[in-house]
């Protein structure tokens, strides 16, 4: 089982819908938990941290699970240029980073 | 912007030569990191630094090494290029909040 989880999609979705991806991680020790954006031929942006509360910005909120160990980010009222690959991410240990390789996402018009 | 760059940002090299790639932050910040993304994989760690001259393996670090002898700088050298080792290369830096920030990165071909 990889460490660290994702549906590499693609996720083809209208202008306007609500998309949903998860993440799913083998380590119930991770500490921190994220959710980055790349873009093509571009490097990883952080998009936001994930709070054992769950948290909210603008159209995007994310969730951590941990009795079912996975993380989840939902879009809401997607745009054309939320498309990108999402990338999860578990922190370790504090210096150790284990990175998903990605769910791609197309918005289409 | 966390104020990380990398150079070169593109390099082409042949099999058996030295190559060093070079990251810079201006944000004094203790931990940096050294990545290579290849299609089909998440980012992997080669090597990180933990403080001037503290540095360690990452699970791809076979064929590297490295050398942080300013906070501000850490380099990453491949002592003889293999074809294995194209690939894009990114940097990081930790913040205090365990947040990753990455540099633009290195495509590296290894003809």
């Amino acid at each position: 089982r990889k460490e660290v989880e994702q549906d590499p999609g693609p996720f083809n979705v209208p202008e306007g819908a609500t998309v949903a991806f998860n993440c799913t991680y083998s380590n119930s020790a991770s500490q921190s938990f994220f959710w980055y954006r790349q873009d093509c031929r571009k490097e990883p942006k952080l998009l936001m941290s994930v709070y054992s509360s769950g948290n909210e910005d603008g159209r995007f909120t994310a969730q951590l699970n941990r009795a079912s160990q996975y993380i989840s980010l939902l879009i809401r009222d997607s745009k054309l240029s939320d498309s990108a690959t999402y990338l999860c991410v578990v922190n370790d240990r504090g210096y150790k980073y284990i990175f998903g390789t990605g769910t791609r996402l197309k918005v289409l018009a | 912007d966390a104020g990380i760059t990398q150079s070169p940002r593109h390099k082409v090299t042949e099999t058996g030569t030295p190559v060093t790639l070079r990251c810079h932050q201006t944000e004094n910040h203790r931990y940096m990191y050294w990545y290579r993304q290849d299609p089909g994989h998440g980012l992997r760690l080669i090597h990180y630094s933990y403080g001037v001259k503290d540095t360690d393996k990452g699970e791809v670090s076979d064929g590297y090494s490295v050398s942080r002898s300013k906070t501000e700088d850490f380099l990453l050298t491949l002592e003889s290029a293999t074809s294995s080792q194209t690939s894009v290369y990114f940097c990081a830096i930790k913040t205090e909040y365990n947040e990753q920030f990455f540099g633009p990165g290195t495509r590296l071909t290894v003809l």
